[in-house]
Order: structure tokens, then sequence, then C-alpha cells
């Protein structure tokens, strides 16, 4: 059964920085490209970054550009999302989510499993 | 960046009748098109991927059409569970990855 659990979440001022994890089980984590999707409170979603299965490409949304960095760490099956700068606006529930297919070059753009998310709040 | 506009905002239906939920992009996506339920307090779960394949365990009740600009998902006999908020999602030019602004459907 594929799980993905995110932790890291928390209240940090604007300016600061948070550390995003989601810890992968349940399938062979390094042939699979997986993504960050946010949810501001009460609002829709909003595609934040994503990786190849490999991590050796990664895409940003262009609000979190030079400010967020994705990775991941095949020897832990675990992906991270480290976020520096960080705003008011970046206040959203945090999604990883798996993509479906088996490709560790690629990234396809579907999200097949979720996890269910990690509260970051930024406020002073 | 491709915009997805999805109609109805809220879509108020009685138990057992169709739903039919709008997605319309700012330019083709070919049929690089998913859709997604969420219900309150749960992650998303997809529905609908490749514009019109269901995913894994989806039932046949729910189903996707469409291709270039236009899709729609219909729920064809609306269950209880089936309430919740759909948000269709293009993957055919990224990034970004864009999702629509979600469509409430609710009970009338």
């Amino acid at each position: 059964e594929v799980q993905l659990v995110e932790s890291g979440g928390g209240l940090v001022q604007p300016g600061g920085s948070l550390r995003l994890s989601c810890a992968a089980s349940g399938f062979t984590f390094g042939n699979y490209a997986m993504s960050w999707v946010r949810q501001a409170p009460g609002q829709g979603l909003e595609w934040v970054s994503a990786i190849s299965g490999s991590g050796g490409y990664t895409y940003y949304s262009d609000s979190v550009k030079g400010r967020f960095t994705i990775s991941r760490d095949s020897s832990k099956d675990t992906l991270y999302l480290q976020m520096n700068s960080l705003r008011a606006e970046d206040t959203a529930l945090y999604y990883c989510g798996k993509d479906p297919h088996y490709d560790s070059s690629g990234y396809y753009g579907v999200i097949d499993y979720w996890g269910q998310g990690t509260l970051v709040t930024v406020s002073s | 960046e491709i915009v997805m506009t999805q109609s109805p905002a809220t879509l108020s239906v009685s138990p057992g009748e169709r739903a039919t939920l709008s997605c319309r992009a700012s330019q083709s996506v070919s049929s690089n098109l998913a859709w997604y339920q969420q219900k309150p307090g749960q992650a998303p779960r997809l529905l609908i991927y490749g514009a019109s394949t269901r995913a894994t365990g989806i039932p046949a009740r729910f189903s996707g059409s469409g291709s270039g600009a236009e899709f729609t998902l219909t729920i064809s006999s609306l269950q209880s569970e089936d309430f919740a908020v759909y948000y269709c999602q293009q993957y055919n030019n990224w990034p970004p990855v864009t999702f629509g602004q979600g469509t409430k459907v609710e009970i009338k």
C-alpha cells in the first residue's frame, strides 16, 4: 500500500525558513517523480514544485522559484522541500504527491497518491 | 501559464441525479487533463487522467470526456459520498501544472 506522510510544518515568522519532509512507502521511490502541491486555507490547489525520480530534474512555480528547493533521498525514501524567505502568502497546507508513471528521469504531472498534508503558517 | 476555468462554481444536485461539471483551458492541453475529488478535511483523490481514463478503484459512474480546451466530468447518478469539491488539472504545458478553481457539488 502506497503511503505518503508529510512532516515539518509549523508557525514561522516572515523571512524565516522551514524544511518539509515526505516519507514514502509501498513503492520503489526512486522510480517515480514526486510533487509538492499547496492549498491555502479555504482556497484551491496550487502546484509548487516537482522532481524526477532520479532527482536530476527539478521544476518550480514562479511564485516559489529562488526561495524553495525540492530534493529527495532515495536511501531514506524521503522527499523534501526547503522553504526560505517565507512570506505570509506561503501559508497553506502542503501536500506531497506521487506521479503515476514509472520513469526515473521524467515527470508526468499527475498525482495518483497524496499525503495528508502538513500545515505551514507564516505570521509574526 | 495555462489558465483552467471551471463552471459552475457550485452545483446543487439531488442524490441519484446526474451531475455535469465543465473545465475550460485557456489554450489546448490535448488530452492531458486530470480530475480530482476533495472532501472536507481530506487530501484530493485522483479520479480521471488522460481526460477520460478512470484511475484505479474509481467507480464507473464517474466519466470524463473532451480534448483540446473543453472538458467534462460526469457523475451519472450521484451518491451521498460524491458530494465534494472537484478540480480539473492540466499537465500538458508545464511548469507550471495548473488547476482549476474547483466546483463544489452540494446536496440540493
